[in-house]
């Protein structure tokens, strides 16, 4: 099973929009409705931002949004903050006969 | 509020075999529903799902690994354990558990394991 296909980096001002794309098949994202992303500060342990494809746990912002179509998962923050640098990992159940879990490559996303 | 604290040697010799707990707090592991995963992430490097158990003992692991990698459960003192084996430098990294669902929520802190001589 393959790593799920993230951009390398996004940047944007503070207060702009930023989008990162999360690729995989339809053995993983394309299959499931339970893409889930993480925000990951240096030194420090992911933190569960959007689970399900676009459900948002108790506490995280509401600037921050998950979709999907196809193959293809997106994460997009609005109102970009300063807090928001971060490197960001998208995840997709990948299980057809036993359960299989897959990690996206990473986006490093930069507020300018 | 649940937390979840790996602990273990920090420092392993190729060849050998790695050996992690994960200790369980404010919650318990015989929650129905939930399953308990261990994540890792080498150096600089993206993360990487190792496997998975539920508190009855059914397992699943990372095909990738599952030659090498026995995850346990012990009820009784609410943790679950890593073993990987025949380790080599590659296997360098943080190793995180957590709770995990279809999502994985929430995350020790991680620990740093070192495969070197």
């Amino acid at each position: 099973q393959s790593a799920l296909t993230q951009p390398r980096s996004v940047s944007g001002s503070p207060g702009q929009s930023v989008t990162i794309s999360c690729t995989g098949t339809s053995s993983d994202v394309g299959g499931y409705n339970y893409v889930s992303w993480y925000q990951q500060h240096p030194g420090k342990a992911p933190k569960l931002m959007i689970y399900d494809v676009s459900k948002r746990p108790s506490g995280v912002p509401d600037r921050f949004s998950g979709s999907k179509s196809g193959n293809t998962a997106s994460l997009t923050i609005s109102g970009l903050q300063a807090e928001d640098e971060a490197d960001y990992y998208c995840c997709s159940y990948a299980g057809s006969y036993t359960p299989l879990y897959v990690f996206g490559t990473g986006t490093k996303v930069t507020v300018l | 509020q649940l937390q979840l604290q790996e602990s273990g040697p920090g420092l392993v010799k190729p060849s050998e075999t790695l050996s992690l707990t994960c200790t369980v707090s404010g919650g318990s592991i015989s929650s129905s529903s939930y399953y308990w995963g261990w994540i890792r992430q080498p150096p600089g490097k993206g993360l990487e799902w190792i496997g998975s158990i539920y508190y009855s003992g059914s397992t699943y692991y990372n095909p990738s690994l599952k030659s090498r990698v026995t995850i346990s459960v012990d009820t009784s003192k609410n943790q679950f354990s890593l073993k990987l084996s025949s380790v080599t430098a590659a296997d360098t990294a943080v190793y995180y558990c957590a709770r995990m669902l279809e999502h994985f929520d929430p995350w020790g802190q991680g620990t740093l394991v070192t495969v070197s001589s």
